[in-house]
């Protein structure tokens, strides 16, 4: 089975803090995405990566870096977390090639409440 | 215009009924279409995807109409377990999906 993990599940943090979440893959996939979910939302792209040390920048990624410096780990950082942020955060990860199947394995998802 | 769109419900059904959800998008130009499952407080699963022919799984029917850019999923002889949010999904960039914000179906006993 794939096996996407974040983390941290639950993080509180305080406005300015800088906050790191990390994701791991172990099923070598090309792709890695970070999204942020809430309510009446849906899930928003934030960054996306096609390959170590590339990035894309999604929908939002105001206020947000990636890194990904190994095939397997993709990480999201607030430089300086604030209060707008609070969300939960979901890592996913996919093949890429000709059989794409549009399969995105999601982790569990990492809930930020930022005071 | 988002650029995908569906009905956020919630939609509250008995057991057993037929149950549709629809989906509009908005890119001419998107490639391919599926549907996701994110039971609550869990994360999303693909549930299918959605080819032009239309696609059955189980009860589980999905149909794309490209030229109104419109997507369905039907779900018949609904059960308990049926109960979770349903994501409409575009792949719209190349490896990149974008997401509806969901269809919260409840099935009731």
């Amino acid at each position: 089975d794939v096996k996407v993990t974040q983390s941290s599940r639950y993080l509180v943090k305080r406005t300015g803090e800088k906050v790191f979440l990390e994701c791991v893959q172990d099923m070598d996939h090309e792709n890695m995405f970070w999204y942020r979910q809430d309510p009446g939302l849906g899930l928003r792209l934030i960054y996306f990566s096609y390959d170590v040390k590339m990035k894309e920048k999604g929908d939002i990624p105001e206020g947000y870096s990636v890194s990904r410096e190994k095939k397997e780990r993709f990480s999201l950082i607030l430089e300086s977390a604030s209060t707008n942020q609070t969300s939960m955060y979901l890592c996913a990860s996919s093949f890429q090639g000709q059989d794409y199947t549009g399969e995105l394995f999601f982790g569990e998802g990492s809930r930020l409440t930022v005071l | 215009r988002k650029e995908v769109e569906q009905d956020p419900g919630p939609f509250n059904v008995p057991e057993g009924a037929t149950v549709a959800f629809n989906c509009t998008y908005s890119n001419s130009a998107s490639q391919s279409f599926f549907w996701y499952r994110q039971d609550c407080r869990k994360e999303p699963k693909l549930l299918m995807s959605v080819y032009s022919s239309g696609n059955e799984d189980g009860r589980f029917t999905a149909q794309l109409n490209r030229a109104s850019q419109y997507i369905s999923l039907l779900i018949r002889d609904s059960k308990l377990s049926d109960s979770a949010t349903y994501l409409c999904v575009v792949n719209d960039r190349g490896g990149k999906l974008i997401f509806g914000q969901g269809t919260e179906l409840s099935v009731k006993p």
